[in-house]
């Protein structure tokens, strides 16, 4: 069974505030991917990776930023929180361009 | 445009029905698509994929897909309480999935 777990299933943060959220597969999977989900607006892709300390643009990466050190573990940063990052984080992983896409849990990011 | 559109709903069906979900994409560059199941408070799980056009059944559940009008459906037959959920339509072109806003769907018992 695949497994993507994230470091917490709720978070609540000042503005400002540097924020890490986690992600680690236990696949071996190439490509790691991280969205938010907002009512009405979907799922919205703000980063991927295919590769070790490789990574993409997504549809809105403006004030986020990643890193993958470890193919296992895939980083979500927010350099300086924002009440309008507010929303739900779903990191997932996938193996190859056109296999099943696993999801973890989900944070539930608050900034106040 | 958006990469990917639904019908918003919410679609209500009465247990037993069939209930039809439809989906429209702009990258006739599109090689896969895939229906996502997410309850709420939940996050999403595969239920269907297709990559050819035609049809793909899989128990309740076809997929249809139609790449020169580039649409994607699925239905759902005999629905049962437990299908009420958001339904998500997503399609990939290289690397990236892109998803739908999701239909949300109850079945009323």
């Amino acid at each position: 069974d695949v497994k993507v777990t994230q470091s917490s299933r709720y978070l609540v943060k000042r503005t400002g505030e540097k924020v890490f959220l986690e992600c680690v597969q236990d696949m071996d999977h190439e490509n790691m991917f991280w969205y938010r989900q907002d009512p009405g607006l979907g799922l919205r892709l703000i980063y991927f990776s295919y590769d070790v300390k490789m990574k993409e643009k997504g549809d809105i990466p403006e004030g986020y930023s990643v890193s993958r050190e470890k193919k296992e573990r895939f980083s979500l940063i927010l350099e300086s929180a924002s009440t309008n990052q507010t929303s739900m984080y779903l990191c997932a992983s996938r193996n190859g361009a056109a296999n099943e896409q696993f999801f973890g849990p989900g944070t539930r990011l608050t900034v106040l | 445009q958006k990469e990917v559109e639904q019908n918003s709903g919410p679609l209500s069906v009465p247990e037993g029905a069939i209930a039809s979900l439809n989906c429209t994409y702009s990258d006739r560059g599109s090689q896969s698509f895939f229906w996502y199941r997410q309850y709420s408070g939940k996050s999403p799980e595969l239920i269907m994929f297709i990559y050819s056009n035609g049809d793909k059944e899989d128990g309740r559940f076809t997929a249809q897909l139609n790449k020169a009008s580039q649409y994607v459906s699925l239905l759902i037959r005999d629905s049962q309480p437990s299908d009420s959920a958001t339904y998500l339509c997503a399609v990939i072109r290289d690397y990236k999935l892109s998803f739908g806003a999701g239909t949300t769907v109850t079945v009323r018992a």
